[in-house]
């Protein structure tokens, strides 16, 4: 089946730098990809998606790119802020119906 | 506030012992998933149904089962407990069947405790 891997684990940015989370995944059918973030708590909540046949794709602070001949995709927050902190999560999909395959998660601190 | 509910939030319970999770999908979704989230496990996909049909299984164990009801409400039943199952179980809804890749919209979760 399918494997993602997320990297880091963790990570410590001060407030107003850029962060970014990477993954790989190994089934080259998987066609989307999306971005969780988690606050304590709480469930996981969409933050930003890309398909396939997009190789990148922004929201305001948050972008995401994805090659798919390296097979691995990154999130990219800009001028991060204290309410940025959490754990993010990406996940892979497409090969088999829509489960979704998780990374093991990047816990981010945003420091003022 | 995604739209999926659960309840309870939190539930606390011996070893041996049963217990039943309720989830309720977005207004309109006819899918809903099923996860397991425990610290050195991460986010592990148990099973899938869409309207009413079992569609896809996970790392579900045999002593956990789910259903889906014509209201599309959906119940993830844990028995015979162990430690090992404390966890946060989440529920997820999608608009569509198995076979296309949809957002997935995910619930408040429940954390269940065994003693």
């Amino acid at each position: 089946g399918e494997n993602v891997e997320q990297h880091p684990s963790t990570l410590s940015v001060q407030e107003g730098d850029s962060a970014v989370i990477k993954c790989t995944y190994s089934d080259s059918a998987s066609n989307y990809f999306p971005w969780y973030k988690q606050e304590l708590g709480k469930g996981p909540q969409l933050i930003i998606d890309i398909r396939s046949n997009v190789g990148e794709k922004k929201d305001q602070r948050i972008a995401v790119t994805l090659n798919k001949t390296a097979k691995h995709f990154s999130l990219h927050i800009t001028e991060t802020q204290p309410e940025d902190s959490a754990v993010y999560f990406c996940a892979a999909s497409g090969n088999t119906g829509n489960q979704f395959y998780f990374g093991t998660g990047t816990s981010l601190t945003v420091i003022p | 506030d995604s739209g999926v509910t659960q309840t309870p939030k939190h539930l606390i319970t011996a070893t041996g012992q049963r217990v039943t999770l309720r989830c309720s999908p977005r207004s309109g979704d006819l899918s809903v998933y099923w996860y397991q989230q425990s610290l050195d496990q991460g986010l592990q996909f148990l099973i899938q149904y869409y309207n009413g049909e079992e569609r896809a299984k996970g790392n579900i164990l045999e002593r956990f089962s789910a259903q889906q009801f014509p209201d599309l409400h959906s119940e993830l039943n844990l028995s015979s407990l162990e430690l090992g199952d404390s966890a946060l179980y989440f529920c997820a809804s999608s608009p569509r069947r198995a076979g296309g890749t949809d957002t997935q919209y995910f619930g408040p979760g429940t954390r269940l405790t065994v003693l």
